[in-house]
């Protein structure tokens, strides 16, 4: 029958306004976890990860914490700007399976002026 | 120092005919591993080559093959098309270890008609 699509959920939010984009992952295996941005027509761009031995990162306006105990993460984007529009996805990794990411469904992040 | 490249970027195909994508990681990368992403399913692991040897693979039929080259170049190939085949194709890579990050081409837009 016909695929049905995923429906992303939508964080729609003022530019200069902070986001809050949220993830729950599935493997207490996985010990590894990174954030992508993938914009219309173009592959996933990594934005900043995270070990397992880790609760909380920083990088340039985002910052990725991590919740062990109930398998969150979360990526927090300051000042969020019209050029962070796009839909991003959560990956996790298993130190000892390689380079095989499992992907969220993903966050669809509209800007609006 | 340049991305991950892939070709070709758009592809039409009809059912039953096979096809080969092409992805050249970034330079001194050895890991490739390829993801298939679709509306319906997300983006979903297909299997990764390392040094020419397949590490890990997806739980996808044995009509998705792969290979790696000494240069570390990868094809995946995919024969007898069906319809739900029809998906953005994209080929990451890593230097090596599972911490590492992978980055993403643009991708290979594979339509079956």
């Amino acid at each position: 029958g016909e695929s049905v699509g995923l429906h992303l959920p939508t964080l729609s939010v003022q530019e200069g306004d902070n986001s809050i984009i949220n993830c729950a992952y599935s493997n207490s295996a996985s010990d590894y976890f990174i954030w992508y941005k993938q914009e219309s027509g173009k592959g996933p761009q990594f934005i900043i990860d995270i070990r397992s031995n880790m609760d909380k990162r920083q990088g340039q306006r985002v910052t990725v914490l991590l919740n062990k105990t109930v398998k969150h993460l979360s990526l927090q984007i300051a000042a969020t700007q019209p050029g962070d529009s796009a839909v991003y996805f959560c990956a996790e990794n298993n130190q000892g399976g390689g380079n095989k990411l499992t992907f969220g469904t993903g966050t669809q992040l509209k800007v609006e002026l | 120092k340049a991305g991950v490249t892939q070709t070709p970027r758009y592809l039409i195909k009809t059912r039953g005919q096979q096809v080969t994508l092409s992805c050249s990681p970034i330079s001194g990368h050895r890991s490739v591993s390829w993801y298939q992403q679709t509306p319906g399913q997300g983006l979903q692991f297909l299997f990764e080559y390392f040094s020419e040897t397949q590490r890990n693979k997806g739980n996808f039929p044995g009509r998705f093959s792969g290979r790696q080259f000494s240069n570390s170049r990868s094809e995946m190939n995919v024969s007898t098309l069906e319809l739900g085949d029809s998906a953005l194709y994209l080929c990451a890579s890593t230097i090596r270890y599972s911490t590492d990050t992978q980055y993403f081409g643009p991708g290979t837009r594979l339509t079956v008609l």
